[in-house]
């Protein structure tokens, strides 16, 4: 039972490149999530998906897109990444939205430069 | 808007007690606490609900109070292992669907 697994661990990316991050949970969970977490910030949620099939925009939706691709797995794309993109990612999962509590995986560590 | 969390650092001896506080300019449904270490995914400490309802930790004790809509998490008698930083989300419905973090109190327990 991994849990919520992240890859890749570390990326590092010239400003204006793409890619993804992909995250996948072995929980049966029905709620995903993706946070940011930059120094003195917090965590801050960029997009979450409440169920297979929905997403939707977080605090902080700029620059990102997202995919649930199924049940398991929950996608963050950078189309045309910004230093300001730096940061670590994390993915987090839950059995329902709402007041349950969230698994973190162990997050990426993002480098724009 | 996120909460603010107070203080925003702590430095305790072994045995000493903390009290970390979370406070929301909207009415609350749930506060969530989770605790990080230093290069380590953020852990689930405990949920408050609206009612009175708590799930998590036994060892872990906190407080909500729904009209001040401001949540505070105990830390009796310290121990080096809870060195970390806390953070508090909140749910400003029954849906939940999108917890918003404050940014931190940092905890450092020294013997």
């Amino acid at each position: 039972n991994a849990g919520v697994t992240q890859t890749p661990k570390f990326q590092v990316l010239k400003t204006g490149q793409s890619m993804t991050l992909q995250c996948a949970q072995d929980m049966n969970h029905n709620s995903m999530y993706w946070y940011r977490q930059d120094p003195g910030m917090g965590l801050r949620l960029i997009y979450y998906s409440a169920s297979e099939g929905t997403t939707d925009k977080g605090e902080v939706p700029n620059g990102y897109n997202v995919s649930r691709l199924n049940k398991r797995e929950f996608s963050l794309r950078l189309e045309s990444a910004a230093p300001s993109q730096t940061s670590v990612y994390f993915c987090a999962s839950s059995k329902y939205s709402g007041p349950y509590e969230q698994y973190f995986g162990p997050g990426t560590r993002l480098t724009v430069t | 808007q996120q909460p603010v969390q107070s203080p925003q650092a702590v430095i305790l001896r072994e045995g000493e007690d903390a009290v970390i506080n979370c406070s929301s300019s909207k009415a609350l449904y749930s506060v969530h606490w989770y605790r990080q270490k230093h290069g380590e995914a953020p852990v689930f400490l405990m949920i408050l609900l609206k009612g009175g309802e708590q799930k998590g930790h036994d060892k872990i004790s906190a407080s909500f109070n729904e009209k001040k809509q401001q949540s505070s998490l105990y830390l009796t008698a310290s121990q080096l292992s809870y060195s970390g930083t806390y953070f508090c989300g909140t749910g400003t419905n029954q849906a939940g669907t999108a917890l918003i973090f404050g940014k931190g109190t940092t905890l450092s327990v020294s013997s």
